[in-house]
């Protein structure tokens, strides 16, 4: 079956560290998303990726990196520099990013919580 | 920037008709409507490209006011399984947001039997 999947599902990390989540898609979807859920704000947009080898700045990028090598997959790095990376995590896809057909397929998530 | 949602929360009664909203301060080209269940990821309801259109889906349609940048949620006659945080998601019309779709801030639903 075709989906989304993202690991590791839950992660527990130090401050100052950085750590990788990951994104793979078997849709063939063009488009990529990272999203940050936390209670109360919805989901908010990190990065979005149109087609491999781009991708833009969503709405709370700061403190977080991503890169698109590869159709499949869209990794997102949080980096030490987020200064409060506690939260819940979704990545999602869509056939493309053409407004209409950007209907999203989300992923199951992954909890990061920093100790 | 963020549409925003309102109620936050809402408890019905199984049989009972909710009505969700959701506002930007931006034109907008389209809205779409998603549920997440409690430890799920979220799942597409609908889509709307057009002011004024309206689509349903079972007992769940919603509408859309392109002039006043609005869309509503109509859920009636609610089920158990309706349960679950309901999120309005918009893309702006022209400018550089092209295929950027940005969610409001959820409406929590509650339905007892």
């Amino acid at each position: 079956d075709g989906g989304i999947t993202q690991s590791p599902k839950y992660l527990f990390r130090k401050e100052g560290q950085n750590v990788t989540l990951s994104c793979e898609q078997n849709l063939n979807h063009d488009a990529m998303y990272w999203y940050r859920q936390d209670p109360g704000q919805g989901l908010r947009l990190i990065y979005y990726s149109q087609i491999v080898n781009d991708f833009q700045k969503g709405d709370i990028a700061e403190g977080y990196s991503v890169s698109r090598e590869k159709k499949e997959s869209f990794p997102l790095t949080v980096t030490s520099a987020q200064k409060n990376p506690t939260a819940f995590y979704l990545c999602a896809s869509s056939r493309d990013s053409t407004p209409g057909a950007n209907v999203l397929t989300f992923g199951a998530g992954s909890r990061l919580t920093v100790l | 920037q963020q549409p925003v949602q309102s109620p936050q929360a809402v408890i019905l009664r199984e049989g009972e008709d909710a009505v969700i909203n959701c506002s930007s301060s931006k034109a907008l080209y389209s809205v779409h409507w998603y549920r997440q269940k409690h430890g799920e990821a979220p799942v597409f309801l609908m889509i709307l490209l057009k002011g004024g259109e309206q689509k349903g889906h079972d007992k769940i349609s919603a509408s859309f006011n392109e002039k006043k940048q609005q869309s509503s949620l109509y859920l009636t006659a609610s089920q158990l399984s309706y349960s679950g945080t309901y999120f309005c998601g918009t893309v702006n019309a022209g400018g550089t947001s092209y295929g950027k779709l940005t969610f409001g801030q959820g409406t929590i639903l509650t339905v007892h039997p």
